[in-house]
């Protein structure tokens, strides 16, 4: 099955600054790779997502990079904020159709912490 | 934008007892739900893939028994915790995509936290 690498497992940045988490996966048929947030006590929340027909992507303030070849994935995010601090999650999933339509499997987690 | 429920959002019970938590995705038709566990500062792992009208897939190491899963309708699906004991104290978390689409995008709920006295 999948197995989907994070790092780092901790991050600390002063606000204005760069976070970078990076994760690596193993299925060379995963396809479809999401990023959440996790605030404490609370579900997900879909940040990004990118798919395996595109390099890059961008919303704002985030951003995510693939690159199939290495079979690794990027979250970008350019001047934080106190308020991005949280959980960051990222996935991987086939959804290529079948039984395993949906099914993610999740990296480690990266504890975000921006400081005023 | 889609929305997904859970009930109840935190639930303390006596080692034995059972518990049921309730998914809902309150604006579309979920043909499938996912659910997931997590234990503190770790990773989301998912237990069983919950199908409309059919039995539910558990992933390997996860007791079928123990974990009962329904899914009567498009728009709940249920996680029956049975005999639960402090070992299952965790963080329970529903996800669902709809069957009219095709993104791949799925909706999350809040999550339940259990505790087992």
């Amino acid at each position: 099955g999948e197995n989907v690498e994070q790092h780092p497992s901790t991050l600390s940045v002063q606000e204005g600054d760069s976070a970078v988490i990076k994760c690596t996966y193993s299925d060379s048929a995963s396809n479809y790779f999401p990023w959440y947030k996790q605030e404490l006590g609370k579900g997900p929340q879909l940040i990004i997502d990118i798919r395996s027909n595109v390099g890059e992507k961008k919303d704002q303030r985030i951003a995510v990079t693939l690159n199939k070849t290495a079979k690794h994935f990027s979250l970008h995010i350019t001047e934080t904020q106190p308020e991005d601090s949280a959980v960051y999650f990222c996935a991987a999933s086939n959804n290529a159709g079948g039984t395993s339509y949906g099914k993610l499997t999740f990296g480690q987690g990266t504890i975000l912490t921006v400081h005023p | 934008g889609a929305v997904v429920s859970q009930h109840p959002s935190r639930v303390i019970c006596k080692s034995g007892t059972s518990v049921k938590i309730e998914c809902r995705s309150l604006d579309f038709q979920a043909t499938t739900m996912f659910w997931y566990r997590q234990f503190p500062k770790q990773s989301l792992m998912l237990m069983a893939t919950s199908n409309e009208g059919s039995k539910a897939t558990y992933e390997q190491g996860v007791e079928k028994d123990k974990f009962l899963i329904n899914h009567a309708s498009l728009t709940l699906s249920t996680l029956t915790v049975t005999s639960a004991h402090p070992e299952d104290s965790s963080f329970y978390i529903c996800s669902a995509r709809s069957g009219g689409r095709n993104t791949g995008e799925l909706f999350f709920g809040e999550g339940s936290r259990l505790t087992v006295l």
